[in-house]
């Protein structure tokens, strides 16, 4: 198994309070992405990031943030969670190559918004 | 824009019979496309994936998918279903450059009959 892990596993909050999640692994992968998975939707890509300091927005974006300030660590913060926001999160990374590299993901965390 | 359909949400199947999963895309030019499956509880795991060489890719624990661009569809198959198939399946694009961000299907729950 690649080397990913996530913290918390799972994290129950209240609306209008900020969250923090941490995706860590320990390949030295260049790419690192957050998704969401929602019943009926899949996954969805929430952010990316393709090196230190250079993150770009995904699909669903809105309400969320990033930062990656050490090539093994990637955070994902709700300013001010919403209940729309529970679901849970999940962190993958992958190599320098789309053709050749796999995207391997994280055990996932499940966040609930009350 | 890229987007997949999973056609199908549940599929149920007897031990031993053939298993097919569905899956079309919609894209500009023939894209990256992957299968993965996630068992419950877990993170999602590779199966297979369609990088522009052979049509007719095989992947782990016995399934295989074919590439059809004139049909835009990319369908999971495996001949005889195992009781540890049981889980979802998501079907999902990539571009062919950069970042591998994922456009996912909306994932089909396989349930094997005994």
């Amino acid at each position: 198994d690649a080397g990913i892990t996530q913290s918390p596993r799972h994290k129950v909050t209240e609306t209008g309070t900020p969250v923090t999640l941490r995706c860590h692994q320990t390949e030295n992968h260049r790419y690192m992405y957050w998704y969401r998975q929602d019943p009926g939707h899949g996954l969805r890509l929430i952010h990316y990031s393709y090196g230190v300091k250079d993150t770009d927005k995904g699909e669903v974006s809105d309400g969320y943030s990033v930062s990656r300030s050490k090539t093994e660590d990637f955070l994902l913060t709700l300013e001010s969670a919403t209940s729309s926001q529970t679901s849970v999160y999940f962190c993958a990374i992958s190599g320098t190559s789309a053709m050749t590299d796999t995207q391997y993901f994280g055990p996932g965390t499940r966040l609930t918004v009350l | 824009a890229q987007s997949v359909t999973q056609l199908g949400s549940h599929v149920s199947v007897s031990e031993g019979a053939l298993v097919l999963l569905r899956c079309n895309y919609s894209s500009s030019v023939p894209p990256y496309l992957f299968w993965y499956v996630q068992y419950p509880n877990q993170g999602l795991q590779l199966l297979l994936k369609y990088t522009s060489a052979a049509t007719l890719v095989k992947g782990i624990n016995g399934f295989e998918a074919e590439f059809k661009k004139s049909e835009t569809s990319f369908h999971l198959t495996k001949p005889s279903a195992h009781m540890s198939d049981a889980a979802e399946y998501f079907c999902a694009v990539s571009d062919l450059f950069g970042a591998q961000k994922l456009v996912f299907g909306q994932g089909t729950r396989l349930t094997i009959n005994p």
